[in-house]
């Protein structure tokens, strides 16, 4: 089946600008997490989603991220503000409800702010 | 907290050569530990996995053994070949949870 899918593959905006990407999952999963690649800090997770749960929102860096699922699917992560700092692959990972189960990846959003 | 240690990279290794990438971690309980490769321009894939002590996880003639008494989850194939080429980033978790990543290895395999 399709995995997991992120759009745009590739964004270039100018500091100060808001951006937003997307993310969809595996169909039927109900987890969903967001990371980040950058060559400073490695991968670093973000927020989590488990179904209707209040969302784990431990790894964000700042008030200036966010992140909202909709409907239990399509997952969107708003970077408001943008800063240099920000520049990364932004990776998305969703997973089954059962514990251990494995997390698979999509290809990432590079975001290169200027 | 939970933490990650892995080999600082690169790698270097001719074909046909012994690989062994070392990881250990730092955690609470007993949380699964994964290998993960990102072949060049390509996303990140679960190479191997293993949810419990002393469990062998292995695949594309990869393996890597769960070893509690010495927090180790050692990355070792006995013949690299240059499509093994990429970044392995060792990684736990505890259920669902979110995954801690090392650092991350690169390995470089020449003909």
């Amino acid at each position: 089946g399709a995995g997991v899918s992120q759009s745009p593959s590739n964004k270039v905006t100018e500091k100060g600008k808001d951006v937003e990407l997307r993310c969809d999952p595996i169909s039927g999963h109900t987890a969903l997490y967001w990371y980040r690649q950058s060559l400073g800090q490695g991968l670093e997770f973000l927020i989590y989603f488990q179904g209707n749960s209040a969302p784990d929102k431990s790894g964000l860096p700042s008030d200036r991220f966010s992140a909202e699922r909709t409907g239990g699917s399509v997952s969107t992560l708003t970077i408001q503000r943008t800063q240099q700092e920000d520049s990364a692959v932004y990776l998305c990972a969703s997973s089954s409800n059962r514990g251990k189960e494995t997390q698979y990846f999509g290809p990432g959003t590079r975001l290169l702010v200027l | 907290g939970n933490s990650v240690t892995q080999m600082e990279g690169p790698v270097t290794l001719s074909e046909e050569a012994f690989l062994t990438i070392n990881c250990t971690y730092t955690a609470t309980g007993y949380p699964s530990l994964f290998w993960y490769v990102q072949y060049p321009g390509e996303g990140l894939q679960l190479l191997l996995k293993a949810t419990k002590a002393d469990d062998k996880g292995s695949n594309k003639g990869f393996e890597a053994t769960y070893r509690k008494e010495t927090t180790s989850f050692h990355l070792e194939k006995g013949s690299v070949q240059v499509s093994d080429s990429a970044v392995y980033f060792c990684a736990l978790s505890h259920n669902t949870d979110k995954l801690i990543f090392g650092t991350g290895t690169r390995l470089q395999v020449f003909p």
